[in-house]
């Protein structure tokens, strides 16, 4: 069974950092590209970015260009998510999913960003 | 303001086929595959269709989708109460190297 599991949410000042993990299970984890989706309270769904299989090739939302890194360690079957500078907007629900058609997605993990 | 359109609400009466439409541009929905999810309320978005208008497997057949030029549809057929729910259509986007999404479209079965 494919499971993406997120952790590493929490509340954060603004101007600080937090790293998300999400960890794989139930599939070859490097035979697929992946993901992060993020859902500001009662808002709608907002990509954010994406590494290639090897890591190698990521790309971008404009919203977190230059304060957020994806990484990927397929050893360890993990997805990780860096945030830097991290601001009131960036408060919401964060999702990795699998794959090139956002196959499967986790639970979520909740980033509050608040002083 | 998202880039691809979805209309925000929709509804229905059980039994019913309700359409959700959605549209996009040459650089998204023009030049790839659209992708419909379901997000039951607290929940994940789960997959409901791919690649236009492929189910992955456990998806009733009341579920189907297409695409045509820049815009594409979800269409449900013999609704049913535990419908109701967020649909988000998504498409890769060429020009902006990201996946773009629509606003959603919140389902009411009446």
């Amino acid at each position: 069974e494919v499971q993406l599991v997120e952790s590493g949410g929490g509340l954060v000042q603004p101007g600080g950092s937090l790293r998300l993990s999400c960890a794989a299970s139930g599939f070859t984890f490097s035979s697929y590209e992946m993901n992060w989706v993020r859902q500001a309270p009662g808002k709608g769904l907002e990509w954010i970015s994406y590494i290639s299989r090897s890591g190698s090739t990521m790309y971008y939302a404009d919203s977190v260009k230059g304060r957020f890194t994806i990484s990927r360690d397929n050893a360890k079957n993990s997805l990780y998510l860096q945030m830097n500078s991290l601001r009131a907007e960036d408060t919401a629900v964060y999702y990795c999913a699998r794959g090139s058609g956002l196959g499967y997605w986790g639970q979520g993990t909740l980033v509050t960003v608040s002083s | 303001q998202s880039v691809l359109t979805q209309p925000p609400s929709a509804s229905g009466t059980p039994g019913q086929r309700v359409t959700i439409s959605c549209s996009g541009s040459s650089s998204n929905i023009g030049s790839n595959y659209v992708y419909w999810y379901q997000q039951l309320p607290g929940t994940a978005p789960k997959l409901l269709i791919y690649s236009n208008n492929q189910r992955p497997s456990g998806v009733p057949d009341r579920f189907s989708g297409s695409k045509s030029g820049t815009s594409a549809s979800l269409a449900i057929s013999g609704l049913r109460s535990e419908d109701e729910a967020d649909y988000y259509c998504a498409a890769w986007d060429d020009s902006l190297s990201g996946w773009v999404f629509g606003g959603g479209t919140k389902l009411t079965v009446l």
